[in-house]
């Protein structure tokens, strides 16, 4: 089993839509998660941190579940600016914080 | 956001040859560094943990002497690829996080622009 999965997709949306993703890790140590955006041929780009007690940033949501071992990103009202691969990042403990990436998961937000 | 910067951008290089990336944190100090490489459509793949000085950590079914890493300051990292081949040819990308103490806030890695290679 993978230590981060994500459902690669392509999920294709069309605008307005809400989406959500989901990604699960393997390893219940586990301490830090993010999600990263990453546009075609471009380097990763911070999206938002995941917090145990779940965040907001304008239209994303992000939220943990610890117990399920799986973190979420919801999308509402889509743009088509939000076609993307979003990745998921989780950071195994051992002090170092090791990043594992999940393989991201394709979004394409259509007319 | 802390910045990342990279260089160079893009290389085309003859089989054979070493090619040498530059990985720099501009604005903060980067105890650790990693190492990506990410061939097209793929997720990105973990080549090597480098923590400002001491050796770099390479991760399974990465030769270590032909991808030497070197962490000399807290802002700089290099990455030369040596005697490359073509099937070397992918995009590498660094990044760098700042780690805080012992809490995972504001561990983020915040990633260069990547390098992307080509050999011929």
């Amino acid at each position: 089993r993978k230590e981060v999965e994500q459902d690669p997709g392509p999920f294709n949306v069309p605008e307005g839509a809400t989406v959500a993703f989901n990604c699960t890790y393997s390893n219940s140590a586990s301490q830090s998660f993010f999600w990263y955006r990453q546009d075609c041929r471009k380097e990763p780009k911070l999206l938002m941190s995941v917090y145990s007690s779940g965040n907001e940033d304008g239209r994303f949501t992000a939220q943990l579940n610890r117990a399920s071992q799986y973190i979420s990103l919801l999308i509402r009202d889509s743009k088509l600016s939000d076609s993307a691969t979003y990745l998921c990042v989780v950071n195994l403990t051992g002090g170092s914080y090791i990043p594992t990436f999940g393989r991201g998961t394709s979004l394409i937000v259509h007319p | 956001g802390a910045v990342v910067s990279q260089h160079p951008s893009w290389v085309i290089c003859k089989s054979g040859t070493s090619v040498k990336i530059e990985c720099r944190s501009l604005d903060f100090q980067a105890t650790t560094m990693f190492w990506y490489r990410q061939f097209p459509k793929q997720s990105l793949m973990l080549m090597a943990t480098s923590n400002e000085g001491s050796k770099a950590t390479y991760e399974q079914g990465v030769e270590k002497d032909k991808f030497l890493i070197n962490h000399a300051s807290l802002t700089l990292s290099t990455l030369t690829v040596t005697s490359a081949h073509p099937e070397d040819s992918s995009f590498y990308i660094c990044s760098a996080r700042e780690v805080r103490g012992t809490s995972a806030r504001g561990n983020e890695q915040f990633f260069g622009p990547g390098t992307r290679l080509t050999v011929l």
